[in-house]
């Protein structure tokens, strides 16, 4: 693997209470970026970060926040879960852009109840 | 926004048989990857090909960027190549990757 790990793997959650994922890399990559994944919409993006806080948003990003304070960490935090949120999350690392080829962490998948 | 679209959405083959997934996409793009994700939901990159062709074993790829397609060619398949296929393009400027929503391979032995 590229040195990309996320975490928590697995997470169930209530409605209403903060959640943070984490991502992490040791890759020294400048591009990371969080995607969710929910069937018959394939992969979209909820927030990018192109340097240590610089972030932006993708086209998923109601209800979630990032923050990026060290190069190697991502953090995306869902400020009140709802089930809608329930989802597999994606992170993803990239070197160079433009054209910059993307390594994927492994998933967090996080069921909100 | 740039669209891209996969086709077929579904395929099932017996192994041993060739296959060719398309990804058409709405605009220029300077970045386009094709990616695997396999049945416990891992994502892997098998190519970076924003134009050309690529070969990789059994897979290859080719983009004509000018046409705004590409094309993933599976030789020979594998159960192990079962999956989904996923396209995904970065248009100029956009410093971000936009997904189709991929082709299931089901490879049956």
């Amino acid at each position: 693997d590229a040195g990309i790990t996320q975490s928590p793997r697995h997470k169930v959650t209530e409605t209403g209470t903060p959640v943070t994922l984490r991502c992490h890399q040791t890759e020294n990559h400048r591009y990371m970026y969080w995607y969710r994944q929910d069937p018959g919409h394939g992969l979209r993006l909820i927030h990018y970060s192109y340097g240590v806080k610089d972030t932006d948003k993708g086209e998923v990003s109601d209800g979630y926040s990032v923050s990026r304070s060290k190069t190697e960490d991502f953090l995306l935090t869902l400020e009140s879960a709802t089930s809608s949120q329930t989802s597999v999350y994606f992170c993803a690392i990239s070197e160079t852009l433009p054209g910059g080829a993307y390594t994927f962490g492994s998933g967090t998948r996080l069921t909100v109840v | 926004g740039i669209q891209v679209e996969q086709s077929p959405p579904d395929l099932i083959l017996q192994e041993g048989a060739n296959s060719t997934l398309r990804c058409n996409f709405s605009d220029s793009v300077n970045n386009l990857q094709w990616f695997h994700q396999n049945p416990w939901g891992q994502l892997i990159n098998l190519f970076y090909i924003p134009s050309g062709t690529k070969q990789n074993g059994r897979l290859s790829a080719t983009t004509v960027a000018t046409e705004r397609y590409s094309l993933l060619y599976i030789s020979s398949s594998q159960t192990t190549d079962s999956g989904v296929y996923f396209c995904a393009v970065e248009e100029g400027g956009s410093e971000k990757l936009v997904f189709g929503k991929g082709t299931k391979l089901t490879v049956n032995p």
